[in-house]
């Protein structure tokens, strides 16, 4: 099993232009998550889902929307990247309590 | 909502001292709690968890953390650390009314010296 991935690794932005960030996972896992990753900051929840077609949001939406087309896939999109976005994004997965992450992706936006 | 404190930001030991790293939580319920870890330039592993039963949780890599509920702690600790356990350290918190989302911590960066 491959776990959690993400693609891509490494994206570099120009405030305004729109990304997606697709995290997959083998696990047959219901609930996933997206996160953002700042210094000091610990990990902060975006949006989440519970199921395939769910979405929710987390602590931290502005400025970011998700799909969950697919139980295994889980994208975020930034729609009108900005500076602030400038984070490393990180997805997880869970059956119930434990979480799985995903290796990250950097995302510079100048 | 509940919070999730870390006190220790950064901490830095030589090799074989022993480690204590600290963890507050506010929320008044039942909780699960977590310890992960994060290896420079790698994904965040679980260290350890507690759902219920022994207060006292052993992880992996000699890694283990008490939870006191008296004092809304779970704090990790290691008898003897190593030079490969530089990493950032970051406990999470799932409170019963919160379905499975976890309350992350600040993080604790922690050096070994050799």
């Amino acid at each position: 099993n491959a776990g959690v991935t993400q693609t891509p690794k490494f994206r570099v932005l120009k405030t305004g232009q729109s990304m997606t960030l697709l995290c997959a996972q083998d696990m047959n896992h219901e609930y996933m998550y997206w996160y953002r990753q700042d210094p000091g900051m610990g990990l902060r929840l975006i949006h989440y889902s519970v199921g395939e077609g769910t979405t929710a949001k987390g602590e931290v939406p502005d400025g970011y929307n998700v799909s969950r087309l697919k139980k295994q896939n889980f994208l975020l999109g930034l729609e009108s990247a900005a500076p602030s976005q400038t984070s490393v994004y990180f997805c997880a997965s869970s059956l119930v309590n434990e979480q799985f992450f995903g290796p990250g992706t950097r995302l510079t936006v100048l | 909502a509940q919070s999730v404190s870390q006190h220790n930001h950064h901490v830095i030991l030589s090799e074989a001292a022993s480690l204590e790293l600290g963890c507050n939580y506010s929320y008044g319920g039942t909780v699960n709690l977590f310890w992960y870890v994060q290896y420079p330039g790698q994904h965040l592993q679980l260290l350890l968890k507690y759902f219920s039963g022994d207060p006292l949780v052993k992880g992996i890599k000699g890694f283990e953390a008490e939870f006191i509920k008296s004092k809304f702690s779970f704090n990790l600790r290691k008898p003897s650390v190593q030079w490969s356990d530089t990493a950032e350290y970051f406990c999470a918190v799932n409170a019963n009314n919160a379905g499975n989302m976890l309350t992350f911590g600040g993080g604790t960066r922690l050096m070994v010296k050799p």
